[in-house]
């Protein structure tokens, strides 16, 4: 049973850069076939989709996020990370590391979800 | 990006009775659409793709329709565990964006 478990400081001051890995378990990162992805969930509001890797190192991000969004991954560790530069209260939000399947394009595991609150 | 909208934002239904929830891509998708359930406090669990294919362990009476502009998600019997927040999401266009939601409640 693969499981995702997300961590990383639930509080980051504004202007500073928000940090999260997301540990995969149950399965290797390196199996290709699937796409490792970030996506997060305004308190109270939809979901949105940051961004993903493949174990090879290939990115894509969402446009409205791609200045300041930078996804890796570490295969050794089974890991990928998430940076987000010069955040704002806006970026509030429950994140969220899913595994994206290739075959149909969605997403059929997720980690638990972590809340990261911006605030000073 | 596709906006993806769903309705109606809140569906009131009795237990038992069937569920129908719509979601409209701003333009097509062809049948490259998902549906999630999400209850309180947890991630989203897939239920379908490819607009009508339900995903595994996913109980029969969950179903999918449509391509194009308008799909819909029906609940054929309403259990007490289906009252929970549903979502669409494109797989057709990056980014895969999401729609709104719909929350479904016990009426």
């Amino acid at each position: 049973q693969v499981q995702l478990q997300e961590s990383g400081p639930g509080l980051v001051k504004p202007s500073q850069t928000l940090s999260l890995t997301c540990t995969v378990s149950g399965g290797s990162i390196s199996s290709g076939g699937y796409y490792w992805s970030w996506i997060r969930q305004h308190p109270g509001k939809g979901l949105e989709w940051i961004g993903y890797i493949y174990y090879s190192g290939s990115t894509y991000y969402n446009p409205s996020l791609k200045s300041r969004v930078t996804i890796s991954v570490d295969t050794s560790k089974n890991q990928f990370s998430l940076k987000l530069s010069s955040v704002t209260a806006a970026d509030t939000a429950v994140y969220y590391c899913a595994r994206g399947r290739m075959t149909t394009i969605t997403f059929d595991y997720w980690g638990q979800g972590t809340l990261v609150t911006v605030s000073s | 990006e596709i906006v993806m909208t769903q309705s109606p934002a809140t569906l009131s239904v009795s237990p038992g009775e069937r569920a129908t929830l719509s979601c409209r891509p701003s333009q097509s998708v062809s049948s490259n659409l998902a549906w999630y359930q999400q209850k309180p406090g947890q991630a989203p669990r897939l239920l379908i793709y490819a607009a009508s294919t339900r995903a595994t362990g996913i109980p029969a009476r969950f179903s999918g329709s449509g391509s194009g502009t308008e799909f819909t998600l029906t609940i054929s019997s309403l259990q007490s565990e289906d009252f929970a927040v549903y979502y669409c999401q494109q797989n057709d266009n990056w980014p895969h964006t999401f729609g709104g939601g719909t929350k479904v409640e016990i009426k």
